[in-house]
């Protein structure tokens, strides 16, 4: 079975710009999370989406979104991009949510 | 809210040596998961093992096995006879146990060298 795929690995935008992440998911499972990684503030959930719905959401402003497709691969969207954007974005997915998540090998997101 | 807490920034052992990484946290909860997950220089974070909290007996994975002390809230990751791939970040990570989905909790990590 594939892992948890993302796309793409390296991303480099400037401020004011938006970016798009994409996470193709375990096949099977339903639910896909997305978390950001930086060096100051570690890993912080960012949301979460099964069955095309939110389900949860972290803190974080209102320019991080994201959604997920009919079949389960999600995307996520920043807007209006800051400095303090910079970071290893992560997704995982797992077959319900309240189970073992498995992670994508992330997208640096470096932004100038 | 749920925090964990990692008081081991970095530790080092050496090659088929014993380490024992250290995990906190600090829960109401009383059906919740822990986890330590792995991430190497690759970036993949990879699940080590797993802990179901209403389990009393310690998880166990080939070289990997815990210590889960749970009045004291206490998870700490043994690793025995070390290799040089065990070199990577180490996470410990709650997750509490809920109808859908809860995100996990990760603590701050321990970077872990293998020394040859």
């Amino acid at each position: 079975k594939a892992g948890v795929t993302q796309t793409p690995r390296y991303l480099i935008k400037t401020r004011g710009q938006q970016v798009t992440l994409s996470c193709s998911p375990i096949s099977g499972h339903r639910s896909v999370s997305w978390y950001q990684q930086t060096p100051g503030q570690g890993l912080q959930f960012l949301f979460e989406y099964f069955s095309e719905t939110q389900r949860n959401k972290g803190n974080f402003p209102g320019r991080f979104s994201g959604r997920q497709f009919s079949n389960s691969r999600s995307e996520m969207n920043v807007s209006t991009l800051e400095l303090g954007d910079s970071a290893l974005y992560l997704c995982a997915s797992s077959p319900s949510g309240a189970d073992i998540q498995y992670f994508g090998a992330g997208t640096r997101l470096s932004v100038l | 809210a749920q925090t964990v807490t990692q008081s081991q920034p970095e530790m080092s052992v050496q090659e088929a040596e014993t380490v024992t990484l250290s995990c906190t946290y600090d829960t109401s909860e009383s059906n919740y998961y822990l986890f330590w997950y792995k991430q190497p220089p690759s970036r993949q974070m990879i699940l080590v093992i797993r802990q179901e909290a209403y389990k009393q007996q310690n998880a166990t994975e080939n070289r990997f096995s815990v210590n889960f002390q749970k009045a004291a809230k206490s998870f700490s990751l043994k690793i025995s006879d070390s290799q040089l791939g065990d070199t990577a970040m180490y996470f410990c990570a709650f997750m509490k146990l809920h109808s859908g989905n809860t995100p996990l909790v990760f603590g701050k990590g321990t970077r872990l060298s293998v020394i040859a």
